[in-house]
C-alpha cells in the first residue's frame, strides 16, 4: 500500500516549456486535489476532482490544466511554464471530501528559470 | 476565503503547552488540522465536524466553536517531535467539496 505517490520529485524547466505532474493513489479514493505551497502562503488549491472524469477549479487555477481519466490518477499540466509557477506541488486524496482526512503525496519541487 | 491562524509562530520549551487558533469569516462545516515538518508532506492530525463529531489522534485535542466560526488546537506537555508548521483547513457549508487552508503556525519546541 503505497498511499499517494507523485512523479517526478524534482524538475527544472525553462520559461515557456511544458510538463505534466503525475499523482497516483491506491486507496480507491474519490476525491483528489492539487495544491501549491509557497513560503508564507500555506497550501493553495489549484484544481480538484470529485471522481473519475470530473475536474473543478480551485483558488489559483490559472496557467494549469488537469485530467482524471482513471480514478487512481490525477494529472497536473503546465502548458507554458512561467517563473511565478516555481513552487512545491502537493497532491492529496480523500474518501469523503471535507468529511475525511486528506492523504498527501511527498511533493514535487518545480523550478522555472 | 482563507482562514486566519494565530499566532504565526510560537517557541516552547519541552513540556510546555500551546494553543493554536483558526478563525473564519464564513460558516463552517468542518475544520481539519495538519502538521508539516520541514521538507515533508503535511500529515493529518484531526477533523472536527459541525455537530460535534471529531476524528483524529488520541493524543491531540481540539475544539470547534460553530457560532464563532473558530477552532483551537491544544498541544499539551509538548515534545521535541511536535515541532513543525501547523495548518488548519476549513470546509464550508452548501456541499463544498474543498478545503481552504490557513497560512500556518510555526511551532518550535526546544529542549
Amino acid at each position: 500500500n503505497a498511499g499517494v505517490t507523485q512523479t517526478p520529485k524534482f524538475r527544472v524547466l525553462k520559461t515557456g516549456q511544458s510538463m505534466t505532474l503525475l499523482c497516483a493513489q491506491d486507496m480507491n479514493h474519490e476525491y483528489m486535489y492539487w495544491y501549491r505551497q509557497d513560503p508564507g502562503m500555506g497550501l493553495r488549491l489549484i484544481h480538484y476532482s470529485v471522481g473519475e472524469g470530473t475536474t473543478a477549479k480551485g483558488e489559483v487555477p490559472d496557467g494549469y490544466n488537469v485530467s482524471r481519466l482513471k480514478k487512481q490518477n490525477f494529472l497536473l499540466g503546465l502548458e507554458s511554464a512561467a517563473p511565478s509557477q516555481t513552487s512545491v506541488y502537493f497532491c492529496a486524496s480523500s474518501s469523503l471530501g471535507p468529511s475525511s482526512e486528506q492523504f498527501f503525496g511527498p511533493g514535487t519541487r518545480l523550478t522555472v528559470l | 476565503q482563507q482562514p486566519v491562524q494565530s499566532p504565526q509562530a510560537v517557541i516552547l520549551r519541552e513540556g510546555e503547552d500551546a494553543v493554536i487558533n483558526c478563525s473564519s469569516s464564513k460558516a463552517l462545516y468542518s475544520v481539519h488540522w495538519y502538521r508539516q515538518k520541514h521538507g515533508e508532506a503535511p500529515v493529518f492530525l484531526m477533523i472536527l465536524l459541525k455537530g460535534g463529531e471529531q476524528k483524529g489522534h488520541e493524543k491531540i485535542s481540539a475544539s470547534f466553536n460553530e457560532k464563532k466560526q473558530q477552532s483551537s488546537l491544544y498541544l499539551t506537555a509538548s515534545q521535541l517531535s511536535y515541532s513543525g508548521t501547523y495548518f488548519c483547513g476549513t470546509g464550508g457549508q452548501g456541499g463544498s467539496e474543498k478545503l481552504v487552508f490557513g497560512k500556518g503556525t510555526k511551532l518550535t519546541v526546544n529542549p
